[in-house]
C-alpha cells in the first residue's frame, strides 16, 4: 500500500523546545516537500528536497531545518527560534520537480 | 512574483446548484496547472490536473476545469454540486522556467453545500 505517512498526528512544543515532525513515502518519489497551512493562507514552502542529500529553502524557512539522508524520508525540525509555530504541516512527494506532488496526511502542532 | 489568486474564499450553495470557482494566476509562460480538494478531517487530495492538450480537462467526482491561456484562468465547475462536496478547494499552478519549479498554491476556497 503506497503513500505517504506523517507521524505524529498532534504535537505539542513548550517555549525553548526543537521538535522533529516526520515524513515517509513509499513511492519511490525523487522530491519532497514541507508546507505549512494557516487558515486563509493557502499552503505555504518551508523546505523542499529534489534528491537525497540535498534540500533548498523555500519561501519561509525561518526557525525550521530539514534533513535528507534516505529518498524515503524528510524529517522536518522545528527550532525555538520558529516564534510561531503553531500551524498545519504537510509533507508531499513527487516523481520530480514538474510533476503532481501527493500529500500526507499532515501533522498539527500545537504550542503549550 | 508568482502567484495565484482565488476569487471567493468562502462559497455558499444549496444541493444541486452549479458550482464555478474562479482562479488566476500571474506568469506569461508555460504551466502545470492544479486544482486540490481537502475534505474536512482528510488529507489534500487532487482534483484533476492540466499539463498541455486539452484544455478542457475532467477530474474526479464529477468536476472539471477550463485552461483559458488568454486570461491566465484555470477555473474550477461542476454541473451539479452535492452536501458530500462540501470542503475546501487549493488552486496551483507550477510555472515551468527551467531548474526548480515551485509548486505556487492559492488561499484557497471553503465550499459549503447545504441539503
Amino acid at each position: 500500500d503506497g503513500g505517504i505517512t506523517q507521524s505524529p498526528k498532534y504535537l505539542f512544543r513548550k517555549e525553548g523546545q526543537n521538535v522533529t515532525l516526520s515524513c515517509e513515502q513509499n513511492l519511490n518519489h525523487d522530491a519532497m516537500y514541507w508546507y505549512r497551512q494557516d487558515p486563509g493562507q493557502g499552503l505555504r514552502l518551508i523546505y523542499y528536497s529534489q534528491i537525497v542529500n540535498d534540500f533548498q529553502k523555500g519561501d519561509i524557512a525561518e526557525g525550521y531545518s530539514v534533513s535528507r539522508e534516505k529518498k524515503e524520508s524528510f524529517p522536518l525540525t522545528v527550532t525555538s527560534a520558529q516564534k510561531n509555530p503553531t500551524a498545519f504541516y504537510l509533507c508531499a512527494s513527487s516523481p520530480s520537480g514538474q510533476e503532481t506532488q501527493y500529500f500526507g496526511p499532515g501533522t498539527r502542532l500545537l504550542v503549550l | 512574483a508568482q502567484s495565484v489568486s482565488q476569487h471567493n474564499h468562502h462559497v455558499i450553495l444549496s444541493e444541486a446548484a452549479s458550482l464555478e470557482l474562479g482562479c488566476n494566476y500571474s506568469y506569461g509562460g508555460t504551466v502545470n496547472l492544479f486544482w486540490y480538494v481537502q475534505y474536512p478531517g482528510q488529507h489534500l487530495q487532487l482534483l484533476l490536473k492540466y499539463f498541455s492538450g486539452d484544455p478542457l480537462v475532467k477530474g474526479i467526482k464529477g468536476f472539471e476545469a477550463e485552461f483559458i491561456k488568454s486570461k491566465f484562468s484555470f477555473n474550477l465547475r461542476k454541473p451539479s454540486v452535492q452536501w458530500s462536496d462540501t470542503a475546501e478547494y487549493f488552486c496551483a499552478v507550477i510555472p515551468l522556467s527551467g531548474g526548480y519549479n515551485k509548486l505556487i498554491f492559492g488561499a484557497g476556497t471553503r465550499l459549503a453545500v447545504h441539503p
